[in-house]
């Protein structure tokens, strides 16, 4: 069993659709992360969730609404998506107190919008 | 300014090559460093921690300097199964730390 799990693996949704990415850590860790990876680019950073509070956002457009509900789970709500959103969505998580550690990746959900 | 900063790259080399990646940070309180590696369309997954006493894991090599705020990467003796994207990342140990990555650097190692 990986430490951070992410479904589902493979996602195709159209503009009009919603849908959500879920995201789940095993880890006992307090801090968790979305990126955005879009094709042949380096990791874009969106939200981050230390101790179940979003400490940043970085100007993500409103279509991306994150939820974190306990230290465990990280959600991502997608709606009226754009066809440029298509990517690789990344969860990471780490312990963000007394020293950060490294953080877990999940595998990703490679997200097509038609 | 960037939290993390690595070299553009890429970095093109052939196989048995040395080549190094240096990254700079700009938050004097960072306390913890690491090297990712991401292949292609796979999730980053840890490479090594960095020290401040510098560690070796086999042909690659990690070296802290905390006055200059630099971290760097030596690989010796490139294989092809080298070829990636390194990422630099660096931690805070506030109660509410986290972590910071580069843009990561891309390298081809070539026959």
């Amino acid at each position: 069993e990986t430490g951070v799990t992410q479904t589902p693996r493979h996602l195709v949704m159209g503009m009009t659709n919603k849908k959500s990415l879920k995201c789940e850590q095993h880890l006992g860790h307090n801090a968790m992360y979305w990126y955005k990876q879009s094709a042949k680019k380096p990791l874009e950073l969106m939200f981050v969730y230390s101790l179940e509070e979003r400490v940043e956002n970085n100007s993500v457009p409103s279509r991306f609404s994150p939820e974190c509900p306990n230290s465990s789970h990280l959600f991502l709500h997608l709606h009226t998506l754009q066809p440029e959103d298509s990517a690789l969505y990344l969860c990471a998580s780490s312990q963000g107190s007394g020293g950060t550690t490294e953080a877990f990746f999940g595998q990703g959900t490679r997200l097509t919008v038609v | 300014r960037k939290e993390v900063e690595q070299d553009p790259g890429p970095f093109n080399v052939p196989e048995g090559a040395t080549v190094a990646f240096n990254c700079t940070y700009s938050n004097s309180a960072s306390q913890s460093f690491f090297w990712y590696r991401q292949d292609c369309r796979k999730e980053p997954k840890l490479l090594m921690s960095v020290y401040s006493s510098g560690n070796e894991d086999g042909r690659f090599t990690a070296q802290l300097n905390r006055a200059s705020q630099y971290i760097s990467l030596l690989i010796r003796d490139s294989k092809l199964s080298d070829s990636a994207t390194y990422l630099c990342v660096v931690g805070q140990g506030s109660t509410l730390g986290r972590l910071y990555f580069g843009r990561g650097t891309q390298l081809t190692v070539w026959p």
